[in-house]
Protein backbone atom coordinates (compact mmCIF):
# COMPACT_ATOMS: atom_id res chain seq x y z
CA UNK A 1 0.00 0.00 0.00
CA UNK A 2 0.99 3.61 0.08
CA UNK A 3 2.83 4.86 2.28
CA UNK A 4 4.58 8.29 3.88
CA UNK A 5 7.86 8.02 5.99
CA UNK A 6 9.56 11.24 7.04
CA UNK A 7 12.25 12.43 9.99
CA UNK A 8 11.38 11.79 13.38
CA UNK A 9 11.24 14.85 15.96
CA UNK A 10 11.46 16.84 17.47
CA UNK A 11 14.02 18.91 15.50
CA UNK A 12 15.50 21.93 17.19
CA UNK A 13 17.11 24.50 15.32
CA UNK A 14 18.32 28.04 16.23
CA UNK A 15 16.80 31.07 14.30
CA UNK A 16 18.04 31.59 11.07
CA UNK A 17 19.48 28.13 10.59
CA UNK A 18 19.21 25.91 7.38
CA UNK A 19 15.73 23.53 7.38
CA UNK A 20 15.76 20.23 5.82
CA UNK A 21 12.56 17.96 6.84
CA UNK A 22 12.92 14.23 5.13
CA UNK A 23 10.09 13.06 3.21
CA UNK A 24 10.43 9.70 1.24
CA UNK A 25 7.12 7.83 -0.30
CA UNK A 26 6.07 4.57 -2.19
CA UNK A 27 2.85 4.57 -4.04
CA UNK A 28 1.48 1.99 -6.35
CA UNK A 29 0.22 5.31 -8.46
CA UNK A 30 1.56 8.69 -9.73
CA UNK A 31 1.16 10.62 -6.46
CA UNK A 32 0.41 14.36 -6.15
CA UNK A 33 2.24 15.43 -2.73
CA UNK A 34 1.72 17.60 -0.17
CA UNK A 35 3.41 19.39 3.18
CA UNK A 36 0.59 20.35 5.62
CA UNK A 37 1.55 22.30 8.94
CA UNK A 38 -0.18 22.66 12.18
CA UNK A 39 0.67 25.42 14.08
CA UNK A 40 0.33 25.32 17.93
CA UNK A 41 -3.41 25.89 18.96
CA UNK A 42 -4.77 25.65 15.46
CA UNK A 43 -6.03 23.19 12.61
CA UNK A 44 -3.92 21.61 10.04
CA UNK A 45 -3.79 23.28 7.12
CA UNK A 46 -1.53 23.23 3.42
CA UNK A 47 1.94 24.53 3.59
CA UNK A 48 2.68 23.70 0.01
CA UNK A 49 2.14 20.67 -3.28
CA UNK A 50 3.74 19.39 -6.23
CA UNK A 51 1.49 17.29 -8.63
CA UNK A 52 3.69 15.87 -10.87
CA UNK A 53 7.88 15.05 -11.48
CA UNK A 54 10.15 18.13 -10.84
CA UNK A 55 7.39 20.25 -9.96
CA UNK A 56 8.50 22.62 -7.03
CA UNK A 57 6.12 23.85 -4.46
CA UNK A 58 6.74 27.10 -2.31
CA UNK A 59 4.93 29.09 0.51
CA UNK A 60 6.31 31.39 3.12
CA UNK A 61 9.54 30.57 2.79
CA UNK A 62 9.43 26.78 2.02
CA UNK A 63 10.22 24.90 -0.82
CA UNK A 64 9.79 21.08 -1.47
CA UNK A 65 10.91 19.33 -5.14
CA UNK A 66 8.60 16.62 -6.24
CA UNK A 67 11.87 13.86 -7.08
CA UNK A 68 10.20 11.06 -8.97
CA UNK A 69 13.58 9.33 -8.70
CA UNK A 70 14.61 9.17 -5.45
CA UNK A 71 10.55 9.06 -4.35
CA UNK A 72 11.45 11.67 -2.25
CA UNK A 73 9.99 15.60 -1.46
CA UNK A 74 12.09 17.03 1.38
CA UNK A 75 11.02 20.06 2.74
CA UNK A 76 13.49 23.01 2.85
CA UNK A 77 13.92 26.64 4.17
CA UNK A 78 16.76 29.26 4.41
CA UNK A 79 16.43 30.56 7.42
CA UNK A 80 14.12 29.71 10.06
CA UNK A 81 11.99 31.76 12.47
CA UNK A 82 10.84 30.98 15.73
CA UNK A 83 7.11 31.52 14.25
CA UNK A 84 7.76 28.52 12.05
CA UNK A 85 7.47 26.35 15.37
CA UNK A 86 4.53 23.62 14.24
CA UNK A 87 4.39 19.75 13.51
CA UNK A 88 4.77 19.25 9.85
CA UNK A 89 3.13 16.74 8.18
CA UNK A 90 4.22 14.75 4.38
CA UNK A 91 1.30 13.88 2.71
CA UNK A 92 0.69 12.22 -0.84
CA UNK A 93 -2.72 11.23 -2.85
CA UNK A 94 -3.66 9.55 -5.42
CA UNK A 95 -5.72 11.75 -7.77
CA UNK A 96 -8.46 9.48 -9.15
CA UNK A 97 -7.41 6.84 -6.58
CA UNK A 98 -10.10 4.64 -5.11
CA UNK A 99 -10.26 5.66 -1.54
CA UNK A 100 -9.73 9.85 -2.66
CA UNK A 101 -8.00 10.50 0.88
CA UNK A 102 -4.33 11.81 1.57
CA UNK A 103 -2.06 8.84 3.38
CA UNK A 104 0.46 11.13 5.88
CA UNK A 105 3.38 11.25 7.48
CA UNK A 106 3.61 10.39 11.19
CA UNK A 107 4.32 14.61 11.54
CA UNK A 108 7.74 15.98 12.15
CA UNK A 109 7.39 18.29 15.76
CA UNK A 110 10.00 21.59 14.53
CA UNK A 111 11.03 23.77 17.25
CA UNK A 112 13.13 26.85 16.77
CA UNK A 113 14.53 29.09 19.60
CA UNK A 114 15.27 32.14 19.52
CA UNK B 1 -14.68 33.23 7.75
CA UNK B 2 -16.29 30.01 9.29
CA UNK B 3 -13.69 27.02 9.41
CA UNK B 4 -14.33 23.82 9.49
CA UNK B 5 -16.06 22.68 12.33
CA UNK B 6 -16.55 19.73 14.75
CA UNK B 7 -18.33 18.68 17.68
CA UNK B 8 -17.90 18.04 20.34
CA UNK B 9 -14.05 18.88 20.94
CA UNK B 10 -14.06 16.30 23.30
CA UNK B 11 -15.66 12.92 24.38
CA UNK B 12 -15.03 10.72 27.38
CA UNK B 13 -17.28 7.42 27.27
CA UNK B 14 -17.41 3.65 28.69
CA UNK B 15 -16.39 1.40 26.71
CA UNK B 16 -19.09 -0.59 24.48
CA UNK B 17 -21.35 2.63 24.47
CA UNK B 18 -22.13 3.93 20.87
CA UNK B 19 -21.01 7.64 19.75
CA UNK B 20 -21.56 10.26 17.33
CA UNK B 21 -19.10 12.88 16.20
CA UNK B 22 -20.27 15.61 13.79
CA UNK B 23 -18.66 17.93 11.50
CA UNK B 24 -19.98 21.17 9.65
CA UNK B 25 -17.74 21.71 6.50
CA UNK B 26 -17.03 25.21 4.80
CA UNK B 27 -20.08 26.45 2.76
CA UNK B 28 -19.57 25.63 -0.74
CA UNK B 29 -17.09 22.85 -0.18
CA UNK B 30 -18.35 19.34 -1.54
CA UNK B 31 -15.51 17.29 -0.88
CA UNK B 32 -15.39 16.16 3.00
CA UNK B 33 -13.15 13.41 4.59
CA UNK B 34 -13.03 11.83 7.80
CA UNK B 35 -9.17 10.80 9.33
CA UNK B 36 -8.15 9.12 13.06
CA UNK B 37 -4.90 10.31 14.29
CA UNK B 38 -3.74 7.79 17.09
CA UNK B 39 -1.53 9.25 19.74
CA UNK B 40 2.20 8.82 18.36
CA UNK B 41 0.73 8.24 14.37
CA UNK B 42 0.22 9.84 11.91
CA UNK B 43 -3.42 11.03 10.07
CA UNK B 44 -5.28 7.71 9.60
CA UNK B 45 -7.98 8.07 6.92
CA UNK B 46 -10.95 6.85 7.50
CA UNK B 47 -13.36 8.01 4.42
CA UNK B 48 -14.29 10.61 1.53
CA UNK B 49 -17.41 11.98 0.74
CA UNK B 50 -18.31 13.74 -2.69
CA UNK B 51 -21.63 15.31 -1.92
CA UNK B 52 -23.37 13.15 0.35
CA UNK B 53 -21.49 10.07 -1.56
CA UNK B 54 -18.95 7.61 -0.36
CA UNK B 55 -17.52 6.16 -3.13
CA UNK B 56 -15.32 4.16 -1.11
CA UNK B 57 -15.68 2.95 2.23
CA UNK B 58 -12.99 0.61 2.44
CA UNK B 59 -11.18 2.75 4.83
CA UNK B 60 -13.35 2.32 8.41
CA UNK B 61 -11.65 0.37 10.49
CA UNK B 62 -14.21 -2.14 11.42
CA UNK B 63 -18.04 -2.66 10.70
CA UNK B 64 -18.54 -0.62 14.17
CA UNK B 65 -17.96 2.35 11.96
CA UNK B 66 -19.94 4.17 9.99
CA UNK B 67 -20.31 7.60 8.47
CA UNK B 68 -23.11 9.34 6.96
CA UNK B 69 -23.20 13.11 5.17
CA UNK B 70 -26.98 15.24 4.47
CA UNK B 71 -26.46 17.08 1.19
CA UNK B 72 -23.47 18.63 0.83
CA UNK B 73 -23.68 19.58 4.50
CA UNK B 74 -22.94 18.28 7.85
CA UNK B 75 -21.63 14.68 8.31
CA UNK B 76 -21.72 12.22 11.17
CA UNK B 77 -19.14 9.59 11.96
CA UNK B 78 -20.71 6.97 14.16
CA UNK B 79 -18.58 4.90 16.56
CA UNK B 80 -21.28 1.69 17.97
CA UNK B 81 -20.08 -0.67 20.85
CA UNK B 82 -16.61 1.67 21.41
CA UNK B 83 -13.46 0.01 22.58
CA UNK B 84 -10.28 1.75 23.85
CA UNK B 85 -8.55 1.11 20.76
CA UNK B 86 -11.25 3.64 19.31
CA UNK B 87 -9.20 6.03 21.73
CA UNK B 88 -7.56 8.88 19.22
CA UNK B 89 -8.27 12.36 17.61
CA UNK B 90 -11.11 12.28 14.88
CA UNK B 91 -10.26 15.27 12.07
CA UNK B 92 -12.60 15.97 9.34
CA UNK B 93 -11.48 18.06 6.38
CA UNK B 94 -13.38 19.44 3.55
CA UNK B 95 -12.52 21.07 -0.08
CA UNK B 96 -14.06 21.62 -2.89
CA UNK B 97 -14.18 18.68 -4.91
CA UNK B 98 -13.62 17.33 -8.73
CA UNK B 99 -14.10 20.09 -11.26
CA UNK B 100 -12.45 23.24 -9.41
CA UNK B 101 -9.03 23.11 -10.82
CA UNK B 102 -8.96 19.28 -11.26
CA UNK B 103 -9.21 16.28 -9.16
CA UNK B 104 -10.65 16.94 -5.65
CA UNK B 105 -7.31 15.44 -4.18
CA UNK B 106 -5.09 18.25 -5.27
CA UNK B 107 -7.56 20.46 -3.58
CA UNK B 108 -6.21 22.40 -0.16
CA UNK B 109 -8.13 20.13 2.85
CA UNK B 110 -9.17 22.54 5.22
CA UNK B 111 -9.06 20.64 8.69
CA UNK B 112 -11.60 21.40 12.31
CA UNK B 113 -9.56 21.17 15.58
CA UNK B 114 -11.00 17.35 15.79
CA UNK B 115 -12.90 15.60 18.74
CA UNK B 116 -11.08 13.87 21.03
CA UNK B 117 -12.39 10.96 21.85
CA UNK B 118 -11.18 8.61 25.09
CA UNK B 119 -12.70 5.06 25.74
CA UNK B 120 -12.45 4.09 29.14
Amino acid sequence: GDSVTQMEGPVTLSEEAFLTINCTYTATGYPSLFWYVQYPGEGLQLLLKATKADDKGSNKGFEATYRKETTSFHLEKGSVQVSDSAVYFCALGIPGGGADGLTFGKGTHLIIQP
Amino acid sequence: GAGVSQSPSNKVTEKGKDVELRCDPISGHTALYWYRQRLGQGLEFLIYFQGNSAPDKSGLPSDRFSAERTGESVSTLTIQRTQQEDSAVYLCASSFGTGKGGAAINQPQHFGDGTRLSIL
